[in-house]
């Protein structure tokens, strides 16, 4: 079974902080995803990877950067943490094997509250 | 622009019962996926059904199936017996020949003994 990990499970931050989210995957994808979950909006992209050093931007990028130097492991950083920015945060994976249109799997998420 | 609508934001099911939820999706794309996750009150999202917008046949998961409907662009889970442990969210996913997945809201659906 695939696994993705994710550093932790909640986290508490204050404003202006530097924060990172981690994610470990085990089935040696090609692709990974950060996602944010807030009540009412579903799933959101922040930050879509393909290929070691490889980024692209989802949705909603502004005040997120992402860092991929292996392949199992896909890093979100909030630069300047904000109180807007307290959310759940997702990460998953996917391959690129068997072409488009894969199922992701997902870790079980990181609630993070900036005060 | 691709999206996905889930009109039910939640659902109540008598244990045992069958359930239906919810899913319309927009594509011009010919070759796309359809995707259900199950997320519990704990967080993790459970992959549940993958639909190809190619297969004929609807597909089935055990006690889930998807009521893959193209010409009115649904795609509905069907849940059969219902079980007080699928109490949860309920999110309905669209990719269209692309590595990325747009979720819909989600529909929240509990089970009553």
């Amino acid at each position: 079974d695939v696994k993705v990990t994710q550093s932790s499970r909640y986290l508490v931050k204050r404003t202006g902080e530097k924060v990172f989210l981690e994610c470990v995957q085990d089935m040696d994808h090609e692709n990974m995803f950060w996602y944010r979950q807030d009540p009412g909006l579903g799933l959101r992209l922040i930050y879509f990877s393909y290929d070691v050093k490889m980024k692209e931007k989802g949705d909603i990028p502004e005040g997120y950067s992402v860092s991929r130097e292996k392949k199992e492991r896909f890093s979100l950083i909030l630069e300047s943490a904000s109180t807007n920015q307290t959310s759940m945060y997702l990460c998953a994976s996917s391959t690129r094997d068997r072409g488009y249109n894969q199922p992701q799997h997902f870790g079980d998420g990181t609630r993070l509250s900036i005060l | 622009a691709q999206k996905i609508t889930q009109t039910q934001p939640g659902m109540f099911v008598q244990e045992k019962e069958a359930v239906t939820l919810d899913c319309t999706y927009d594509t011009s794309d010919q070759s796309y996926g359809l995707f259900w996750y199950k997320q519990p009150s704990s967080g993790e999202m459970i992959f549940l059904i993958y639909q190809g917008s190619y297969d004929e046949q609807n597909a089935t998961e055990g006690r889930y199936s998807l009521n893959f409907q193209k010409a009115r662009k649904s795609a509905n889970l069907v849940i059969s017996a219902s079980q007080l442990g699928d109490s949860a969210m309920y999110f309905c996913a669209m990719s269209d020949n692309t590595d990325k997945l747009i979720f819909g809201t989600g529909t929240r659906l509990q089970v009553f003994p």
